[in-house]
């Protein structure tokens, strides 16, 4: 079956630093694919970045980054240069593709960011 | 302006009273889904619908059912609300591809008393 893990419950970045949020995942499916959320305290689910398993190249979209590791099965998001309104809540999520249905998706549970001036 | 619309945003109920929450998107997306979202449990998928009349269990459908009569709506009925049901539900909507991102609705809060 199907599983994501975040293993940080919460973290805590100087502003302007780096910081790197885990996520692992758990399939059989050669195909699938992996998204970064953002929800901030208003609410909404903003979506990051997206990686293919079978994209070439790490993704990067603006200050973030996915640092994918198909092998350990690891595709943990990069934030670089930390401002004040990174400080959200940050899901990862998979989606099985390919000749399987895409319909389900599952998210983590997701980590805590609170970004320090 | 695209996007996904849920109603209401806050619900508050009683036990065993019948409800529906809807969901409508005017992307003509073929792909909607349903997830509760609850602490330290992240998002849980409960029903998605790959087309018009195609629906299917997520992860936690138990007290839950959806009907997808039309492409742009994808209402989530509670026949039997219960207290475990008390969470905060999205609506999301997509192109079936799988390297397609959701667009969600605002979160309905749901509280069954």
């Amino acid at each position: 079956a199907q599983k994501i893990t975040q293993t940080q419950p919460g973290m805590f970045v100087q502003e302007k630093e780096a910081v790197t949020l885990d996520c692992t995942y758990d399939t059989s499916d050669p195909s699938y694919g992996l998204f970064w959320y953002k929800q901030p305290s208003s609410g909404e689910m903003i979506f990051l970045i997206y990686q293919g398993s079978y994209d070439q190249q790490n993704a990067t979209e603006g200050r973030y980054s996915l640092n994918f590791q198909k092998a350990r099965k690891s595709a943990n998001l990069v934030i670089s240069a930390s401002q004040l309104g990174d400080s959200a809540m940050y899901f990862c999520a998979m989606r099985e593709g390919g000749q399987g249905n895409t319909g389900k998706l599952i998210f983590g549970q997701g980590t805590t960011l609170q970004v320090k001036p | 302006e695209a996007q996904v619309t849920q109603n209401p945003r806050y619900l508050i109920t009683v036990t065993g009273k019948k409800l529906t929450v809807t969901c409508s998107q005017n992307m003509n997306h073929e792909y909607m889904s349903w997830y509760r979202q609850d602490p330290g449990l992240g998002l849980r998928q409960i029903y998605y619908s790959m087309n018009v009349e195609v629906t299917d269990k997520g992860d936690v459908p138990e007290g839950y059912k959806v009907s997808r009569k039309e492409k742009r709506n994808f209402p989530l009925i509670l026949e039997s609300p219960s207290p475990n049901q008390t969470s905060l539900y999205f609506c999301a909507s997509s192109n079936r591809a799988k390297r397609e991102k959701l667009f969600f609705g605002s979160g309905t809060q749901l509280s069954v008393l």
